[in-house]
């Protein structure tokens, strides 16, 4: 079974923070994207990242894709109150997706 | 990308009981999926809804609890029969677009909250 292990699980912090989240596994992934969830809706893709050691922007948030291609992770810096979800990676392996156990952050105005 | 819409949105149900949970996207799309998620939780594949042919159901799902139809490359439904409240949860409709270069990105629908009695 392919894991794809997100820490931390929870993420608690205050308005303007930076914070990072990791997703790892000892599979090696073809692509991995990254989902942000809010409550009562579905996942909404943010990123998606092929190439081992990539890092795509999306204004305060930067994604980088280990150069192995088994682990990922988020950064977002000066954390806003938009930002509160529940962040999801998940890895495509031979054209099976598997998700992240997920992050849920909450950052506090 | 792609526009997923799903009805119904939330649902209250008796044990013993049927849904049909209906899943429309705004353009013709190679793969569907079904998913299930607990709030706050990650997302389990129940199965990939395949056109014209019986969906293919993951491990721990069967046809019989959860039959899927897919007459076209637009929409889907999936039933959760025979309901007890473990079925409570979110059930959550994805595509895969046509020409998407990258595989693995999925577009979601907005989910469907059913809560079991």
């Amino acid at each position: 079974t392919q894991l794809l292990e997100q820490s931390p699980q929870f993420l608690s912090i205050q308005e303007g923070e930076n914070l990072t989240v990791y997703c790892n596994s000892s599979s090696v992934f073809s692509s991995l994207q990254w989902y942000r969830q809010e409550p009562g809706e579905g996942p909404v893709l943010l990123v998606t990242v092929v190439t081992g050691g990539e890092v795509k922007k999306l204004k305060r948030l930067t994604f980088q894709f280990g150069d192995a291609r088994k682990d990922s992770s988020l950064h977002i810096t000066a954390a806003q109150p938009g930002d509160t979800g529940l962040y999801l990676c998940a890895g495509d392996r031979y054209q099976k997706v598997t998700f992240g156990t997920g992050t849920k952050l909450q950052v506090i105005p | 990308s792609a526009v997923i819409s799903q009805k119904p949105s939330r649902d209250i149900c008796q044990r013993g009981t049927s849904l049909t949970i209906q899943c429309q996207v705004d353009s013709q799309v190679t793969m569907m999926f079904w998913y299930r998620q607990q709030p706050g939780q990650s997302l389990t594949l129940i199965a990939t809804a395949n056109q014209g042919s019986e969906a293919t159901y993951e491990s721990g799902f069967v046809i019989d609890k959860f039959p899927i139809s897919r007459p076209n490359l637009t929409f889907s439904t999936l039933t959760v029969s025979n309901m007890s409240p473990e079925d409570s949860s979110i059930y959550l409709c994805s595509v895969e677009v046509i020409g998407d270069r990258v595989s693995g990105t999925q577009y979601f629908g907005p989910g469907t909250r059913l809560l079991v009695l």
